[in-house]
């Protein structure tokens, strides 16, 4: 079936570094995709969301690229802080359904 | 603060048993989704509601139901509990059905089953 999958279950970065969290989609068909933060003991964050007729966002700190040739997406985190310390999941829906679907997520570590 | 609230924070109860979920969307959003979160796994899809009705179903097992309300708050029902269904329990809610609208989490519900 289809799938989301990460590529680094694990990421550690040095504070101040930018940090880039990379994720797969198998299901063509999807045409909106999301990157959520969850801490420790709390549930899913929002960070940004794409759709499927832009390669390029860019919010706060984070930029998401995607490259439908090969069903990648990625998360750009500049110039990490401690607080980005979190596990990353990256999510496809296919509109306008929502049926989110998604990753196993990446752990983010800030090394201070 | 998401804004959404779930209800109970913790739960533990024992196999075969039956629990139930709480959830209470954003003020005036009119979907609700419930996601289960395993340990060290990502986030399942179980079932969403829009104003009362069912949307979309995901991989939500017999054994669990769900509903929305006139007050549009949402319940997951689990019934005939196994040890496999020990697992953070998430609602999120969203303004509207389907387009690119961003969904907020509660903070879970931990049920344990022993």
């Amino acid at each position: 079936g289809e799938s989301v999958g990460l590529h680094l279950p694990t990421l550690s970065v040095q504070e101040g570094d930018n940090s880039i969290i990379n994720c797969a989609y198998s299901n063509s068909a999807s045409d909106y995709f999301i990157w959520y933060k969850q801490e420790s003991g709390k549930g899913p964050q929002f960070i940004i969301d794409i759709r499927s007729n832009m390669d390029k966002r860019q919010g706060q700190r984070v930029t998401v690229l995607l490259n439908k040739t090969v069903k990648h997406l990625s998360l750009q985190i500049a110039a990490t802080q401690p607080g980005d310390s979190a596990v990353y999941f990256c999510a496809e829906n296919i509109l306008p359904y929502q049926k989110v679907t998604f990753g196993t997520g990446t752990k983010l570590q800030v090394i201070p | 603060d998401s804004g959404v609230t779930q209800t109970p924070k913790h739960l533990i109860t024992a196999t075969g048993q039956r629990v139930t979920l709480r959830c209470s969307p954003r003020s005036g959003d009119l979907s609700v989704y419930w996601y289960q979160q395993s340990l060290d796994q990502g986030l399942q899809f179980l079932i969403q509601y829009y104003n009362g009705e069912e949307r979309a179903k995901g991989n939500i097992l017999e054994r669990f139901s769900a509903q929305q309300f006139p007050d549009l708050h949402s319940e997951l029902n689990l019934s005939s509990l196994e040890l496999g269904d020990s697992a953070l329990y998430f609602c999120a809610s969203s303004a509207r059905t389907g387009g690119n609208t961003e969904a907020f989490f509660g903070q879970g519900t931990r049920l344990t089953v022993v």
